[in-house]
């Protein structure tokens, strides 16, 4: 089982729909969670970023970690086409350890 | 935010030669960075993991004299892929993270296109 499970769409919304992404980890350890953006062929580009559980928001996104359940969700309220992109969401250990990334979801706002 | 520079952004070279790919810290000092390779519509696969004055820590699977890294400053790292081959053909990806350990983030570079002929 990979330690971090998304599903990779793709995903089809039109623009101005709420849309839910949503990760799981395996890995109780786990203590910082992100959810990066990548348009193509560019490198991820970081969005949110939270420690241990909670909500963190920040314009129309909001970052969701329920640990309790290991379930990771970036929600993105009125969607624009130019928000189009594959999201990454990745998860790490505390101390210096490398991040371990879902496969991505691959979103299509139709204008 | 933090900014890192990959360059270059596109390379193409001829089966048998080496590619040089570098990853710059713009405006923080990264002790650590990651070296990425992303196939098409596939998640980053990490390749290695390097710290500042000392020897990468390279994934399983992955060819440590094939992929030479070497970070000797704490704003430049370095892949160097040797003898390409046409299946080396990739997007490779580099990020860097600084600061107080466990409390820092990575960010990444544009990533390197590398096509071989």
């Amino acid at each position: 089982q990979k330690e971090v499970e998304q599903d990779p769409g793709p995903l089809s919304v039109p623009e101005g729909a709420i849309v839910s992404l949503n990760c799981t980890y395996s890995n109780s350890a786990f203590q910082y969670f992100m959810w990066y953006r990548q348009y193509s062929r560019k490198g991820p580009e970081l969005l949110m970023y939270t420690y241990s559980s909670g909500n963190k928001e920040d314009g129309r996104f909001t970052a969701q970690v329920d640990k309790s359940s290991k379930y990771i969700s970036l929600f993105i309220r009125d969607s624009q086409p130019s928000d189009s992109a594959t999201y990454l969401c990745a998860a790490r250990n505390s101390g210096n350890t490398p991040l371990v990334f879902g496969k991505g979801t691959r979103l299509s706002v139709i204008a | 935010g933090a900014v890192v520079s990959q360059h270059p952004s596109r390379v193409i070279c001829k089966s048998g030669t080496s590619v040089k790919i570098e990853c710059r810290s713009l405006d923080f000092q990264a002790t650590t960075m990651f070296w990425y390779r992303q196939f098409p519509k596939q998640s980053l696969m990490l390749m290695a993991t390097s710290n500042e004055g000392s020897k990468a820590t390279y994934e399983q699977g992955v060819e440590k004299d094939k992929f030479l890294i070497n970070h000797a400053s704490l704003t430049l790292s370095t892949l160097t892929v040797t003898s390409a081959h046409p299946e080396d053909s990739s997007f490779y990806i580099c990020s860097a993270r600084g600061g107080q350990v466990g409390n820092t983030e990575a960010f990444f570079g544009q990533g390197t296109r590398l096509t071989v002929v």
